[in-house]
């Protein structure tokens, strides 16, 4: 089935650094999107990117879409202790009536030491 | 701001008990989700919902069904619970694409 992909499985870098997290997929999409979790609490949205955009900024977050290689980069920047959490791509794929329904990959443990 | 609230953040059961999970969103959302967490496998989808009444079996619903009897309620049942349902359940709601969840279940079953 189609399923998003992250890599590296655990990063970890001290505060300030820019952390880079990627996602590959399989088949085509509707769109790409980019989750947080904290430790033991549920999935937090951050960002949404369609199939026909290449990239994305909010705040200190950069998200970028390449559909030709089916992979998406999700690029934190002078992270904070405060970021430390798992991040999970998930796939909407395309064709049909999909209801919203993800794919979610297996997540990037981020670790962000003060 | 989008709640959605499940009924037990911890929950310990024994093997063979019957298991209610609810989940409550208060958006209005026509489409609600059940996942299930665990380590190295991320999220799986048991069972979903795009109305009321209306479901759609995931990527694992074996042992488990569900019940959508109001717009704003979807619970998960697991009709004789077993060891390896031993997770972290995770509701999920949506109006088209971006998914807002709960806090999550954990739970235990011996």
């Amino acid at each position: 089935s189609q399923q998003g992909e992250e890599d590296p499985q655990a990063l970890s870098i001290q505060e300030g650094e820019n952390a880079t997290m990627n996602c590959s997929y399989k088949t085509s999409i509707n769109n790409l999107q980019w989750y947080r979790q904290n430790s033991g609490r549920g999935l937090v949205h951050l960002i949404l990117i369609r199939s026909n955009e290449r990239e994305k900024h909010s705040g200190r977050l950069r998200v970028t879409l390449d559909t030709s290689k089916k992979s998406s980069s999700l690029l934190i920047t002078a992270s904070r202790a405060a970021d430390t959490a798992s991040y999970f791509c998930a796939v909407d794929n395309a064709g049909g009536t999909s209801y919203g329904k993800l794919t979610f990959g297996q997540g990037t443990i981020l670790t962000v030491h003060p | 701001d989008v709640k959605v609230t499940q009924s037990s953040r911890y929950l310990v059961k024994r093997t063979g008990e019957k298991v209610f999970l609810e989940c409550v969103q208060d958006m209005d959302h026509e489409n609600m989700f059940w996942y299930r967490q665990d380590p190295g496998l991320g999220l799986r989808l048991i069972y979903f919902s795009y109305d009321v009444k209306m479901k759609e079996k995931g990527d694992i619903p074996e042992g488990y069904s569900v019940s959508r009897e109001k717009k704003e309620r979807f619970s998960l049942i697991l009709e004789s619970a077993s060891t390896n349902q031993t997770s972290m359940y995770l509701c999920a709601s949506s109006f088209i694409e971006t998914q807002y969840f709960g806090p999550g279940t954990r739970l235990l079953v011996l």
